[in-house]
């Protein structure tokens, strides 16, 4: 079964990086790509980006642009986002989510990752 | 860009009742529309993706309509587990890129 398994709450200060890891099994990695959605508390999804798993070519939201870098290693079918220069509106849970491209949805999501920006 | 607006905010209905859902596109979207369930403290669960077609293991009484500008999330006779936050999604194929709209909160009447 497919499953996106992410990295473990995180707590950082302003200004700091952050970098969150999603580990994928259960399906041939490189033939779909990653996005990365972020929902800060009581809020609604705002996407961040795309990477392709294939290619590793990228789309990043408008706003975090020069912000927010998206790599994968296909040798252990992981996917990572790092964001830097935290700020405080940055707290949020992150999500990884298997984008399917060729039917315009994200399938299977990750369990999330509560990244908390503060000093 | 595509603004994707959802209405009501908050919807009370029944248990046993239909609840509707609205969706709304800037501008036409195709059937590029996905629409999602969230629980509390849980990831989004994919619902519909193509405007009208279930996800694996989707009950029946979950169903998507509507192209272009204007969609519907019909769930037919609510259950307790139903209740929740629902939101809808347009995706822009080349570059991928993904819209949501602010999301629907369905509550217990």
């Amino acid at each position: 079964q497919v499953q996106l398994v992410q990295s473990g709450a995180e707590v950082k200060k302003p200004g700091a990086s952050v970098k969150v890891s999603c580990k994928a099994s259960g399906y041939t990695f490189t033939s779909y790509g990653i996005s990365w959605v972020r929902q800060a508390p009581g809020q609604g999804l705002e996407w961040m980006g795309w990477i392709s798993a294939y290619n590793g070519n990228t789309n990043y939201a408008q706003k975090l642009q020069g912000r927010v870098t998206m790599t994968t290693d296909t040798s252990t079918s992981t996917a990572y986002m790092e964001l830097r220069s935290l700020r405080s509106d940055d707290t949020a849970v992150y999500y990884c989510a298997r984008d399917n491209t060729a039917m315009a949805h994200l399938d299977y999501w990750g369990q999330g990752t509560l990244v908390t920006v503060s000093s | 860009e595509i603004v994707m607006t959802q209405s009501p905010a908050t919807l009370s209905v029944s248990p046993g009742e239909r609840a509707t859902l609205s969706c709304r596109a800037s501008q036409s979207v195709s059937s590029n529309l996905a629409w999602y369930q969230q629980k509390p403290g849980q990831a989004p669960r994919l619902l519909i993706y193509g405007a009208s077609t279930r996800a694996t293991g989707i009950p029946a009484r979950f169903s998507g309509s509507g192209s272009g500008t204007e969609f519907t999330l019909t769930i037919s006779s609510l259950q307790s587990e139903d209740f929740a936050v629902y939101y809808c999604q347009q995706y822009n194929n080349w570059p991928p890129k993904v819209t949501f709209g602010q999301g629907t909160r369905l509550e217990i009447k």
